[in-house]
């Protein structure tokens, strides 16, 4: 089983504040890595596609990093907003089609 | 686009019934999954299909069938129900071809409750 890991589990961070939390993998087998937004009572929404050593991505004020040679991602957001809240799910395809999830971060966003 | 469907939001078992979640999805994907959502667990794929006619066991699939005759529709059957089936069920699709590798999209869930 291929273990992917997201830290910390949970985060409370104050409006206005810049965060980031990390997705750690094995980096053998490595295809793509996904992030997606998971809101309460909602399904998980896709952010970010990520695939080459040293990928960026940027989606207003939520960007993401890949290190696929040391095996981790980051995702940062800056100045967080209420409607920031909401779970980051970290997934990754090692060599095939299936995803194998994080078990999350929990981010709340204190107004 | 409905994108993906799911059918019923939810639904209450007693141990020992049988059901059928549905699943729908109108992105002609040729990849479809089922995962389940538990506390502290994360998503985990029970049952997964990357065609019509193929269909393949994921990390948890004691205790579920799924049969994939169309290209649309993925529907899980639970066969037996347990207390340990508790959980909330998602759905999801992707494209094999688009180049995205693989983001997944998923459907609005079904809660499962088995007393």
């Amino acid at each position: 089983i291929l273990n992917v890991e997201q830290s910390p589990q949970s985060l409370h961070v104050q409006e206005g504040d810049s965060t980031n939390f990390t997705c750690s993998f094995p980096s053998s087998n490595f295809y793509a890595l996904h992030w997606y937004r998971w809101e309460t009572a909602k399904s998980p929404e896709a952010l970010f596609v990520m695939t080459l050593n040293g990928d960026e991505k940027k989606k207003g004020r939520i960007s993401a990093t890949l290190n696929t040679k040391e095996g981790y991602s980051y995702l940062y957001i800056k100045g967080s907003q209420p409607e920031d809240s909401a779970t980051y799910l970290c997934a990754l395809n090692f060599g095939n089609e299936k995803l194998t999830f994080g078990t999350g971060t929990r981010l709340t966003i204190i107004p | 686009n409905a994108g993906v469907t799911q059918t019923p939001k939810f639904q209450v078992l007693k141990t020992g019934q049988s059901m059928t979640l549905q699943c729908a999805q109108d992105m002609n994907h040729e990849y479809m999954s089922w995962y389940r959502q538990d506390p502290g667990m994360g998503l985990r794929l029970i049952h997964y299909s990357v065609g019509a006619g193929i269909t393949d066991q994921g990390e948890v699939p004691n205790g579920y069938n799924v049969s994939r005759s169309t290209t649309e529709d993925f529907p899980l059957r639970l066969l037996s129900a347990a207390p340990s089936q508790t959980s909330v069920y998602f759905c999801a699709s992707s494209s094999l071809t688009s180049g995205r590798a693989y983001e997944q999209f998923f459907g609005p869930g079904t809660r499962l409750t088995v007393l």
